[in-house]
């Protein structure tokens, strides 16, 4: 079974731009969760969309935006980029999201702001 | 605010010994804990899962997970430098409405096994 995939890998935008980043989940898993990994903060949850509606939304700015397809594929967006958007985007897919399930991780976005 | 803590390492151990990782988190109705291993510039891949309290064995891992303390741990015995990544330890709070898909990580533990 193939594994959840990121497009594009590798990203440079400058500021006040905006990038769309596109997740595809492994085939059958319907939650997509997005994070942010930043040397200083970590990993930081976005925002989570299950059967294309965001049921869960981390403590990010508007800025920062999302959607899931029907066929469970999920894109983020980034407007307005700033200098402090540069990090590793991660998708994660799960079967349904709940409490016991695995998150499987992507290989991530590097987004580079300049 | 839900946190998790780890300490940042690194953590240096010779190959062969056990590596201990230990994590805390601040929400006692958290549920679900998860152990992830990260290599640099790489994401992060599952080691372990555990959801009630007591250890719980796989291969060379053990997960310790004590709810009352609301510590939970990772040992790998028998360390090899393959093991040296970073270790993530994440957490999802059940009851609070909007637990769905949102893992709440450490910073993580930079190991080092040193050949």
């Amino acid at each position: 079974k193939a594994g959840v995939t990121q497009t594009p890998r590798y990203l440079i935008k400058t500021r006040g731009q905006q990038v769309t980043l596109s997740c595809s989940p492994i085939s059958g898993h319907r939650s997509v969760s997005w994070y942010q990994q930043t040397p200083g903060q970590g990993l930081q949850f976005l925002f989570e969309y299950f059967s294309e509606t965001q049921r869960n939304k981390g403590n990010f700015p508007g800025r920062f935006s999302g959607r899931q397809f029907s066929n469970s594929r999920s894109e983020m967006n980034v407007s307005t980029l700033e200098l402090g958007d540069s990090a590793l985007y991660l998708c994660a897919s799960s079967l349904s999201g709940s409490d016991q399930e695995t998150q499987y991780f992507g290989p991530g976005t590097r987004l580079l702001v300049l | 605010q839900k946190e998790v803590e780890q300490n940042s390492g690194p953590l240096s151990v010779p190959e062969g010994a056990i590596a201990s990782l230990n994590c805390t988190y601040s929400d006692r109705g958290s549920q679900s804990f998860f152990w992830y291993r990260q290599y640099s510039g790489k994401s992060p891949e599952l080691i372990m899962f555990i959801y009630s309290n007591g250890d719980k064995e796989d291969g060379r891992f053990t997960a310790q997970l004590n709810k009352a303390s609301q510590y939970v741990s990772l040992l790998i015995r028998d360390s090899q430098p393959s093991d040296s990544a970073t270790y993530l330890c994440a957490v999802i709070s059940s009851g609070y409405g909007g637990s769905q898909g949102n893992l709440i990580f450490g910073k993580g533990t930079k190991l080092s096994v040193k050949p």
